[in-house]
């Protein structure tokens, strides 16, 4: 069963544009949200994270969402650059129990010149 | 570079072989995380030390195992390997023991398994 769902699976978007990507979770004890980029034959990076205190972290170009009731969160990239093209990924942690770590199925960004 | 190292970068190995991945965390760092990524299960976290003592399983099979020792550098082996084994293993590190440390993530070890 997967943890936490990640959409779309793939997304291209022109330079400039904004990208989306979403993930939802069912667990409601997970307390810590992070986002993930990853490049072609590297590790991942932590990009930014939030927890569920607050609705809306911006951090640059980059803002995660959080909608609690919903069980949703997203990332926005504003202004996309074709050095964004990456794969994204989402992930939900719990501290309370058993201190677990899910990652969602992963986002191929492309962002055209 | 996010000051993680992996060794080897490669490894390629048959069934039924055993082989040990190895981990050095950043300088300060006290947690170690391994994770498995392959195009089937996409990224799985499996298994988290913190100071030398396990703190964490994720979705480790029997056949691995890992330990941290006191320099803090990690080993994952992984045993009765199999086909379905072969992934990239990243090694990432934490200052502190919870997962909203941020993690820094080597560059993984491919590994094939033929």
């Amino acid at each position: 069963q997967q943890q936490v769902k990640q959409s779309p699976q793939s997304l291209i978007v022109q330079k400039g544009g904004i990208s989306i990507i979403n993930c939802a979770y069912e667990n409601t004890a997970f307390d810590y949200f992070p986002w993930y980029q990853q490049f072609p034959g590297k590790g991942p990076a932590l990009l930014i994270a939030i927890r569920p205190d607050v609705s809306e972290k911006k951090e640059g170009r980059f803002t995660i969402s959080f909608n609690k009731s919903a069980k949703q969160f997203s990332l926005h990239i504003m202004d996309s650059q074709p050095g964004d093209s990456a794969t994204y990924f989402c992930a939900a942690s719990s501290s309370n129990t058993g201190n677990q770590f899910y990652f969602g199925t992963g986002t191929s960004l492309t962002v055209i010149p | 570079d996010s000051g993680v190292t992996q060794t080897p970068k490669h490894l390629i190995t048959a069934t039924g072989q055993r082989v040990t991945l190895r981990c050095s965390p950043r300088s300060g760092d006290l947690s170690v995380y391994w994770y498995q990524q392959s195009l089937d299960q996409g990224l799985q976290f499996l298994i988290q030390y913190y100071n030398g003592e396990e703190r964490a399983k994720g979705n480790i099979l029997e056949r691995f195992s890992a330990q941290q020792f006191p320099d803090l550098h990690s080993e994952l082996n992984l045993s009765s390997l199999e086909l379905g084994d072969s992934a990239l293993y990243f090694c990432a590190s934490s200052v502190g023991g919870d997962f909203s440390y941020e993690q820094y993530f080597g560059p993984g070890t491919r590994l094939t398994v033929t």
